[in-house]
């Protein structure tokens, strides 16, 4: 069965940077979700997006972004990236009108910032 | 806002014994969702098992269970027959039910289960 697909799996930028995270979700579901985790942290809620609106925003710095398409895939911009950005980043999708309670995770891409 | 607490950040089992892993939350919320998540060192967060709040029954999957005690807002995983492959971070998640767009899966601490051979 399709997964959700994240990429690039691993990310090294430089101090103030940009970088560029992509989601592409199992096929038919409608939410996108993004999460961070830091070393030794719990996933921690960025926003999320429900047929191509964004749905909900947790503590998304200032300096991200993120959008869904039409496909459905979403993509997460970082700019001016900062050390404490480095993390692992989750993409999770799930089928909201299906009532669908259960969110898939991606196998997340990591981004480390030196 | 709703939170989730794990007072265990570490516990550890014999092989083929039994472990209990501590869960609690807060919330104003009378409909929600609550799941336990295995990350093991490949960092994958994978679905162990859920819990509607509605329904009275324990969720069950297999060697896993739960014991949700609504009124006392508890929710703990009990893994039997624990097996090598069962060393992983265990993190307790919590989700509105309440309101459309208000998906999001508030987590844990986390507790880190290690298997003794």
């Amino acid at each position: 069965a399709a997964g959700v697909i994240q990429s690039p799996r691993h990310l090294i930028k430089e101090k103030r940077e940009t970088a560029t995270l992509k989601c592409y979700p199992i096929p038919r579901h409608d939410t996108v979700y993004w999460y961070q985790q830091g070393p030794g942290q719990d996933p921690q809620f960025l926003i999320s997006f429900y047929e191509k609106m964004q749905s909900d925003k947790g503590s998304i710095p200032d300096r991200f972004s993120a959008q869904q398409f039409s496909d459905y895939h979403s993509e997460l911009n970082m700019s001016s990236l900062e050390l404490g950005d480095s993390a692992l980043y989750f993409c999770a999708s799930s089928f909201l009108r299906g009532w669908n309670t259960e969110a898939f995770f991606g196998q997340g891409t990591r981004l480390t910032v030196v | 806002a709703q939170t989730v607490t794990q007072s265990q950040p570490e516990m550890s089992v014999q092989e083929a014994e039994t472990v209990t892993l501590s869960c609690t939350y807060d919330t104003s919320e009378s409909d929600y969702y609550l799941f336990w998540y295995k990350q093991p060192p490949s960092r994958q967060m994978i679905l162990v098992i859920r819990q509607e709040a509605y329904k009275q029954q324990n969720a069950t999957e297999n060697r896993f269970s739960v014991n949700f005690q609504k009124a006392a807002k508890s929710f703990s995983l009990k893994i039997s027959d624990s097996q090598l492959g069962d060393a992983a971070m265990y993190f307790c998640a919590y989700r509105s039910a309440s309101n459309f767009g208000n998906e999001k899966l508030t987590f844990g601490t986390g507790t880190r289960l290690t298997i003794i051979p």
